[in-house]
């Protein structure tokens, strides 16, 4: 079966500083690889997406960049960060058939803090 | 217009009764809808994905989908106290699900 993970669960960081948060998935390949944001008491907002190595596409210009270095590793990135990126961040897979309809499925999620 | 848009609520149900939930949504071409549902402070987990006209049931939830009218709904069947949660619309067009901000469901003991 497949599996999704990410990390840290939880961070505090202060403004200014670098995040780093990381996803792998388990039990398949070739996944598209997702990152997405819920900010408190809002909807899931799509930030990154990835049909393959190295192949990242972003549907919302901010201070954040993706990066996927392996066929199962999606990392989340920023230089310096801003009160605006807390929230809850979300990576999740889908199968890649080349067509619509792919259920996707999340990891457990990263609380972010920006204090 | 928003890509997808459900009724905010909250939604306040007594136990066992029946749980309405409504999504619209705007391009005319998506073919796949799930439901997920956001326990507070938990990440979505999918309920139910429906992909023709008409109703699909799975235990206590069915979904209903009318292309035409561009209108997808989830009933829960005798709601229980383990229902209260966010329940979140999504709507696939191509391989990015565009999801609902999502409506609250209390169900009252």
């Amino acid at each position: 079966s497949q599996t999704i993970h990410q990390w840290p669960a939880t961070l505090v960081q202060p403004v200014g500083s670098p995040l780093s948060l990381e996803c792998t998935v388990e039990g398949t390949s070739n996944p598209n690889l997702y990152w997405y944001r819920q900010a408190a008491g809002r909807g899931l907002q799509l930030l990154f997406y990835s049909v393959g190595i190295g192949q990242i596409s972003s549907e919302v210009p901010q201070n954040l960049s993706a990066s996927r270095p392996q066929d199962r590793q999606f990392i989340l990135s920023s230089k310096k960060l801003l009160l605006s990126d807390s929230g809850f961040y979300l990576c999740a897979w889908s199968r890649n058939t080349g067509s619509s309809g792919n259920t996707i499925y999340f990891g457990e999620g990263s609380w972010l803090t920006v204090v | 217009q928003k890509e997808v848009e459900q009724n905010s609520g909250p939604l306040s149900v007594p136990e066992g009764a029946i749980a309405s939930l409504n999504c619209t949504y705007s391009d005319r071409g998506s073919q796949s809808f799930f439901w997920y549902r956001q326990y507070s402070g938990k990440s979505p987990e999918l309920i139910m994905s429906i992909y023709s006209n008409g109703d699909k049931e799975d235990g206590r939830f069915t979904a209903q989908l009318n292309k035409a009218s561009q209108y997808v709904s989830l009933l829960i069947r005798d709601s229980q106290p383990s229902d209260s949660a966010t329940y979140l619309c999504a709507v696939n067009p191509y391989y990015k699900l565009s999801f609902g901000a999502g409506t609250t469901v209390t169900v009252r003991a």
